[in-house]
């Protein structure tokens, strides 16, 4: 089956460095999204991944290594407004997406 | 605010009810998508449109029937649901289904409660 492993929850203090791991199994592979969601809004698109190395944009990178089946999203000088849902999600060979369960990330002062 | 709208915000229905969820987006998209999400568990994908084609249907109950009447409305029909459907309803679109790198437009979501 198809699978997308990323922990349930993690915290973090303003101003630190934070990494959220995502693992997947999945039928094929054709990219990795990254979504943040805050709590009652949309989920927004973060990153996209879909050759191994790190992309980096302003205080979010994402890194992908596809031979390990495993992406992570880093975000740096946490702010507070940085408390949301960070939603993992692979595009298999049929161009589906399949989605984590989301890490909740929670900042504290 | 994404350009993909959806009404009503939130919703309670008995199990006897028809009701109808709308979503609209103002992106000039192709593709658009019906998603439930549940409370700790990965969004469900339930339906896929792809030029007012359906091209996905993920084993979705029959109490719900999708609507495509052109590319920018998508509606979900809903009828003698159950309580375990409570759940939050993501309407999302895209430039094309099964494109590769096509970041997906979250509209804000129904939150859907069945008593």
């Amino acid at each position: 089956g198809q699978n997308i492993d990323q922990p349930t929850e993690m915290t973090a203090t303003e101003g630190a460095i934070v990494q959220i791991n995502c693992t997947y199994q999945t039928s094929g592979f054709n990219g990795l999204f990254w979504y943040q969601q805050h709590a009652g809004e949309a989920p927004t698109f973060l990153s996209y991944n879909v050759l191994d190395g790190l992309e980096e944009k302003g205080r979010f990178s994402s890194f992908l290594s596809r031979s390990k089946g495993y992406s992570y999203l880093l975000l740096k000088e946490l702010q507070m407004k940085d408390s949301a849902s960070y939603l993992c999600a692979v595009e298999d060979s049929n161009y589906q997406l399949i989605w984590g369960a989301g890490t909740k990330l929670i900042i504290k002062p | 605010e994404t350009g993909v709208t959806q009404t009503p915000r939130h919703l309670v229905m008995g199990m006897t009810n028809k009701k109808s969820l709308k979503c609209e987006q103002h992106l000039g998209h192709n593709a658009m998508y019906w998603y439930k999400q549940s409370a700790k568990k990965p969004l469900e994908l339930m339906f896929v449109y792809n030029f007012k084609e359906q091209t996905e249907n993920n084993s979705v109950p029959s109490r719900f029937s999708p609507e495509c009447p052109n590319s920018s409305h998508l509606f979900l029909h809903l009828h003698t649901l159950q309580p375990e459907d409570s759940a939050l309803y993501l309407c999302a679109s895209s430039q094309e289904s099964g494109s590769g790198s096509d970041e997906q437009f979250f509209g804000p979501g129904t939150r859907l409660t069945v008593l």
